[in-house]
């Protein structure tokens, strides 16, 4: 089934210690974004990518970095978590940019304790 | 700050009623307009979306109205259901950029 698959469905991690969030797509889209939800703050965009090899920061890219080497994956790493990192993360690929609906994956449940 | 305001947050409706959400931007370099329903525990997902060379677009029961001029758009659900339970988010956005607004959750009573 085409889509996007983000791993792991949720997590529980220390604060101070390190993790990646996975997200893979198989549609061959160019454009790939990181965005986290929080309750009445609706998606926020952390880091976006239009095309494999290049990366931009958004809104909140503070204390998180992403990597694009090929087109399907956009792994999104934490370096030191803290608390206020505990959201809801959601991948999304778009075939080219904002012109086009964006497919999101399922989301990554991340509690920063 | 803030480039997509949309309101209510919170909309309860009964069955067979209409459900209306607004919402309005600020960048007139916007050009797609989309909207997309979330389930508890899923992602968001393209519901219907609009392009400002056109008033209005039908998708079923789903209609945007779109108002260029007042940089203003809104979802209409004619006939909700309970299965249109969800949270709805509308964006704006053009090739650079898509700015999402908070999200309203809706609620249709049997």
């Amino acid at each position: 089934i085409a889509g996007i698959t983000q791993a792991p469905t949720s997590q529980i991690l220390a604060a101070g210690r390190r993790m990646t969030l996975r997200c893979t797509q198989d549609m061959r889209h160019n454009a790939m974004y990181w965005y986290r939800q929080d309750l009445g703050l609706g998606l926020r965009l952390i880091h976006y990518s239009n095309t494999a090899g290049t990366t931009g920061k958004g809104e909140v890219p503070d204390g998180y970095s992403v990597s694009r080497a090929n087109t399907d994956d956009f792994p999104l790493t934490l370096a030191s978590a803290v608390p206020s990192q505990t959201s809801v993360y959601f991948c999304a690929s778009s075939p080219e940019g904002g012109n086009y609906g964006y497919t999101f994956g399922s989301g990554t449940r991340l509690t920063v304790v | 700050q803030q480039q997509v305001k949309q309101s209510p947050q919170s909309l309860i409706v009964q069955k067979g009623g209409i459900s209306i959400i607004n919402c309005a931007y600020e960048n007139t370099a916007f050009d797609y307009f989309p909207w997309y329903q979330q389930f508890p525990g899923k992602g968001p997902a393209l519901l219907i979306a609009i392009r400002p060379d056109v008033s209005e677009k039908k998708e079923g029961r789903f209609t945007i109205s779109f108002n260029k001029s007042a940089k203003q758009f809104s979802l209409h659900i004619m006939d909700s259901q309970p299965g249109d339970s969800a949270t709805y988010f509308c964006a704006a956005s053009n090739i650079d950029d898509m700015r999402f607004g908070a999200g309203t959750r809706l609620t249709v009573k049997p």
